[in-house]
């Protein structure tokens, strides 16, 4: 079936170390990834999003990479902050229902100073 | 100024209570949204509608009931609380349904 995973569940990186986060996708046809942040006690937070016809797209001191071949997303941060702890997830929308956003389980992310 | 509000924030309640979930977008969206988040922070969709009419309905009991006054609002009603029905609930809003979801803050929702 359809689903979006985590290689980790959890990350701890030292403040100012570059973080990268995993995320494996099974269903081919999708086209359009998005990355949210959940910090404790709120709702998640777009970060960026990609669509499938580009390998790489960046924001502020976030880059997200797709490899179609290996159905395979990542989300790399930079110069992480002690802010940047939270939960991060990876979605796509399922088959044709677009707005049916699937997300991944998720990876904590904990920053240490 | 909140873009997407959710009231109340935490709602605790006894066994087989009728309840509603109160949300509001004011970002002129067309689409909203609602999710429950379980206990290991697993996401998952229930509903949502564009320009009021129903477009995702999710495998959940029928005891939950969407309602939408007006494109700005989208209530979520609960009949008959269950155990199972503790969870965080979170409504979201999309310019138009392909693209990504703005949250609101939540409502944990204790049934006890």
């Amino acid at each position: 079936g359809e689903s979006v995973g985590l290689h980790l569940p959890t990350l701890s990186v030292q403040e100012g170390d570059n973080s990268i986060i995993n995320c494996a996708y099974s269903n081919s046809a999708s086209d359009y990834f998005i990355w949210y942040k959940q910090e404790s006690g709120k709702g998640p937070q777009f970060i960026i999003d990609i669509r499938s016809n580009m390998d790489k797209r960046q924001g502020q001191r976030v880059t997200v990479l797709l490899n179609k071949t290996v159905k395979h997303l990542s989300l790399q941060i930079a110069a992480t902050q002690p802010g940047d702890s939270a939960v991060y997830f990876c979605a796509e929308p399922l088959g044709g229902s677009q707005g049916n956003l699937i997300f991944g389980k998720g990876t904590k992310l904990s920053v240490k100073p | 100024d909140t873009a997407v509000s959710q009231t109340p924030k935490y709602l605790v309640t006894q066994m087989g209570n009728d309840k509603s979930i109160k949300c509001e977008q004011n970002l002129g969206h067309d689409t909203m949204y609602w999710y429950k988040q379980d206990s290991k922070k697993f996401l998952k969709i229930m509903f949502s509608y564009n320009n009021k009419e129903l477009i995702i309905n999710e495998t959940v009991p029928n005891r939950f009931s969407p309602k939408s006054p007006d494109k700005a609002h989208l209530n979520l009603h609960i009949n008959s609380l269950e155990l199972g029905d503790s969870a965080v609930y979170f409504c979201a809003s999309s310019q138009n349904y392909n693209e990504w979801q703005f949250f609101g803050p939540g409502t944990r929702l204790t049934v006890l």
